[in-house]
């Protein structure tokens, strides 16, 4: 399957610093880009969605000031958690897929930490 | 409002066992589904996936069923190994937006 990669994998960081995520796709052009977010023991939260060169689309109840998405490339998107504070602390996924396939494909994650 | 549900939190199979896990949806909007796999901090992998105008796919020890009628799928893994362990998200697609709606998974034990 087609690969996305997702970086840094691990950050830890004080309370009040902002974050950016890197979510790649490595071997295919990624027409749209999802972040999702997961709780411990929880499903997956799509957070916002978005589509190479506009601006991104928001779920209900997500902050689109404290998590500002870019997707500057059919390869490259950015999450940066502004301000983070501890009740940021999760696991933050994106997933990927081209225009031609169906499939998302998903990077490995980012594990965030605030203290 | 639910949209994917997969109602059994958990299932635990015998290795080289049949595993099954099970899939709901209400919205019959939903025309293609897929089925992840993913362990403790990983991102999910997917597995398989299927079309709603299939019934049946299969991917080596991996098939998925399909019925419309009653909006139920399942995932087959024969035979089932320890490695196989993890827990299973089923997750549905059917809008322009291509968002996916996902279960709250299934976590599977494959015992030695």
């Amino acid at each position: 399957g087609a690969v996305v990669s997702q970086h840094p994998s691990r950050v830890i960081c004080k309370s009040g610093t902002s974050v950016k995520i890197e979510c790649r796709s490595l071997d295919f052009q990624a027409t749209t880009m999802f972040w999702y977010r997961q709780f411990p023991k929880k499903s997956l939260m799509l957070m916002a969605t978005s589509n190479e060169g506009s601006k991104a689309t928001y779920e209900q109840g997500v902050e689109k000031d404290k998590f500002l998405i870019n997707h500057a490339s059919l390869t490259l998107s950015t999450l940066t958690v502004t301000s983070a504070h501890p009740e940021d602390s999760s696991f933050y996924i994106c997933s990927a897929r081209s225009h031609e396939e169906e499939t998302q494909y998903f990077g490995p994650g980012t594990r965030l930490l605030v203290l | 409002d639910q949209q994917v549900k997969q109602n059994s939190p958990s299932l635990s199979v015998q290795e080289g066992r049949i595993s099954i896990l099970n899939c709901d949806y209400t919205n019959s909007m939903f025309d293609y589904f897929l089925w992840y796999k993913k362990y403790p901090a990983e991102g999910p992998t997917f597995l398989i996936s299927i079309s709603s105008i299939k019934d049946k796919n299969e991917d080596g020890r991996f098939t998925v069923f399909l019925n419309k009628s009653a909006k139920h799928l399942s995932l087959h893994i024969v035979p089932s190994q320890p490695g196989d362990s993890a827990v299973y998200f089923c997750a549905a697609d059917g809008g322009s937006n291509y968002k996916l709606t996902f279960g709250k998974g299934t976590l599977l034990t494959v015992n030695p």
